[in-house]
């Protein structure tokens, strides 16, 4: 499979304390995604990069930020954590054209 | 604003028979769409594509078919099988980027 994977693969934090994920590719892909699963909601867009240092928003963006200093990397950040922020987070790669997103196999953050 | 929308949690069929996942949509932008599949503990997996120039792409056991005029596409799978069991999103994008992901059907293929 693609080379994405995800660091830490679980993690509990407290909250208010900022927690960084991150997210390595070996593919030399340009665009990495960051998304979040929750039930009901399935997987909703937080951020996205098209290239180094090159980033913008998706629909549930508040309370994130990311960075991309090198093209195989590509980084998460809640600035200050909160048990909405509870959930499985996801990196993706685009793949191949037809072949939709290649996703890295998570991390699930619990904030208490 | 859920653009994407999987009405049915759940799915239940018997090895051999076909499963239909349905999915609907609301923005007519929207010209990609994709089905991934879900294990427990593992990203989502890449199915299956359809372009809206389409309106059927078959791959295997798998075929995907979208009306455009109703805003809906639907996978079936023909025959299902006990490994076919996990969650299923449906995805849409105008061209393969922003994607958006309906909330998943969990399917159970019974031996």
């Amino acid at each position: 499979d693609a080379g994405i994977t995800q660091s830490p693969r679980h993690k509990v934090t407290e909250t208010g304390t900022p927690v960084t994920l991150r997210c390595h590719q070996t593919e030399n892909h340009r665009y990495m995604y960051w998304y979040r699963q929750d039930p009901g909601h399935g997987l909703r867009l937080i951020h996205y990069s098209y290239g180094v240092k090159d980033t913008d928003k998706g629909e549930v963006s508040d309370g994130y930020s990311v960075s991309r200093s090198k093209t195989e990397d590509f980084l998460l950040t809640l600035e200050s954590a909160t048990s909405s922020q509870t959930s499985v987070y996801f990196c993706a790669i685009m793949g191949r054209q037809g072949g939709g997103y290649t996703f890295g196999s998570g991390t699930r953050l619990t904030v208490v | 604003d859920q653009q994407v929308k999987q009405n049915s949690p759940s799915l239940s069929v018997q090895e051999g028979r076909i499963s239909i996942l349905n999915c609907d949509y609301t923005n007519s932008m929207f010209d990609y769409f994709l089905w991934y599949k879900k294990y427990p503990a593992e990203g989502p997996t890449f199915l299956i594509s359809i372009s809206s120039i389409k309106d059927k792409n078959e791959d295997g056991r798998f075929t995907v078919f979208l009306n455009k005029s109703a805003k809906h596409l639907s996978l079936h799978i023909v025959p299902s099988q006990p490994g076919d069991s996990a969650v299923y999103f449906c995805a849409a994008s105008e061209g393969n980027n922003d994607m958006r992901f309906g909330a998943g059907t969990r399917l159970t293929v019974k031996p």
